[in-house]
């Protein structure tokens, strides 16, 4: 079975760049799987930050961008400010009508 | 504005079922594909399920097939999701989410979510 995988966590300086990536256990991620970002933080419902690859949601700052390099989805954060600090978690689309959440990756900001 | 509001949540025994309703506002309801998406205490993001907007085609998680339903009525610009033979692992924050068009394509809004809690 095939897994979609994340960095369990990340730290980035306020202000810095932080580069999170979502890959697979088996093959490379493209356009096909259509990948997305969301955020979340402790208690709140998940924020969507990107789809299909590189799409912002509606009142995502442009700090937020989405990509594939390589073999992954990436997610970069340009200046990341206090705020930012939050749970993020990308999804694939497996085919089928099924998708797959990835862990989720625990972004600090200090 | 887009609003999705999960209600049904709550403590039922293992084996009972339960039905959660999403209601939504402010979206052409019948345009969009939807979604069912939960989190287990202290845990990642689990998709659960999800129909297209006309509710013609529905689909599974392997770890719910057989035992949730999901429907939508869309004169009612609302979603359903219909849990039978629940098990202590159901145990999770149930969201909604509304897909960015009508087919196969990820998620840009949801709701707040509804509890639901499997224990005896």
């Amino acid at each position: 079975q095939t897994v979609v995988t994340q960095e369990p966590s990340f730290s980035v300086s306020p202000g810095g760049t932080v580069t999170l990536t979502c890959g697979l256990t088996s093959g490379s991620v493209s356009t096909d799987h259509y990948p997305s970002w969301y955020q979340q933080t402790p208690g709140q419902a998940p924020r969507t930050l990107i789809y299909t690859t590189d799409t912002r949601s509606s009142g995502v700052p442009d700090r937020f961008s989405g990509s594939i390099l390589v073999n992954k989805a990436v997610l970069t954060i340009t200046g990341a400010q206090a705020e930012d600090e939050s749970d993020y978690y990308c999804m694939l689309y497996m085919g089928s009508g099924v998708w797959v959440f990835g862990g989720g990756t625990k972004v600090t900001v200090l | 504005e887009v609003q999705l509001v999960e209600s049904g949540g709550a403590l039922v025994q293992p084996g009972e079922s339960l039905r959660l309703t999403c209601a939504t506002s402010g979206l052409t309801f019948t345009r969009y594909s939807m979604t069912w998406v939960r989190q287990a205490p202290g845990k990642g993001l689990e998709w659960v399920s999800g129909i297209s907007g006309s509710g013609g085609l529905t689909y599974y998680a392997d770890s719910v097939k057989g035992r949730f339903t999901v429907s939508r009525d869309n004169s009612k610009n609302t979603l359903y999701l219909e849990m039978n033979s629940l098990r202590a692992e159901d145990t999770a924050t149930y969201y909604c989410a509304k897909g960015v068009r009508s087919g196969n394509y990820p998620f840009d809004y949801w709701g707040q979510g509804t509890l639901v809690a499997v224990s005896s």
